[in-house]
């Protein structure tokens, strides 16, 4: 089956660091890529959507200078979190989105990148 | 951000029993989807359910499409150990690719 990738599934930062996570789609094409925060024993909460090629759209709340957001291909998203300080640790997960019909559509998580900063 | 109302919020059950959890929504959603997250794991698809009225099995799970589209169930028969995780439902509206997600329940099951 599709398989979404995360790497890295674990980084310990300074804070004031930045660190960046990738998110790759192994065996198709994602149009789509969303980036998601979950804390301890809590649902995920949307941070941004990102479109191939296109700016990210951000969640109100979520600052777009802090946690930025690439889209350059359609098997690829990052998210840096810039200036990391330790109330920005937490589990990251990537959701990536490919399709067109509510039936096919094909959407998988990533297996998360847990972030503390320290 | 919205959420839907998910419940139970925890279980606690015996291996062989079934379980069934809820979730339900004040405004209508075209799809509903139902993950299972492992500790320190992504949350993996288990039911996509896109009809009103939908009743769809996966093995020992089965879940349904409610009628007026604002909420689904989740049924997992004579559980196991590895049935151990938290469940979320997920709804998407139609022309839209994101996922409200329910709070989660949690599940535990003792040998």
């Amino acid at each position: 089956g599709a398989v979404v990738s995360q790497h890295p599934s674990w980084v310990i930062c300074k804070s004031g660091t930045s660190v960046k996570i990738e998110c790759r789609s192994l065996d198709f094409q994602a149009t789509t890529m969303f980036w998601y925060r979950q804390f301890p024993k809590q649902s995920l909460m949307l941070m941004a959507t990102s479109n191939e090629g296109s700016k990210a759209t951000y969640e109100q709340g979520v600052e777009k200078d802090k946690f930025l957001i690439n889209h350059a291909s359609l098997t690829l998203s990052t998210l840096t979190v810039t200036s990391a300080h330790p109330e920005d640790s937490s589990f990251y997960i990537c959701r990536a989105y490919g399709g067109t019909s509510a039936t096919t559509d094909t959407q998988y998580f990533g297996p998360g990148t847990r972030l503390t900063v320290l | 951000g919205q959420q839907l109302n998910q419940s139970p919020q925890s279980m606690f059950i015996q291996e062989g029993e079934d379980v069934s959890m809820n979730c339900t929504s004040s405004s209508i959603f075209n799809t509903w989807l139902w993950y299972k997250q492992d500790p320190g794991e992504g949350p993996v698809l288990l039911i996509a359910l896109y009809k009103a009225g939908e009743l769809t099995s996966n093995g020992r799970l089965t879940a349904q499409f409610g009628i007026t589209r604002k909420d689904s169930f989740l049924n997992i028969s004579a559980s196991i150990p590895s049935d151990v995780g938290i469940y979320f439902c997920a709804g998407q509206r139609g022309g839209s690719e994101k996922l409200v997600f329910g709070k989660g329940t949690k599940l535990t099951v003792n040998p």
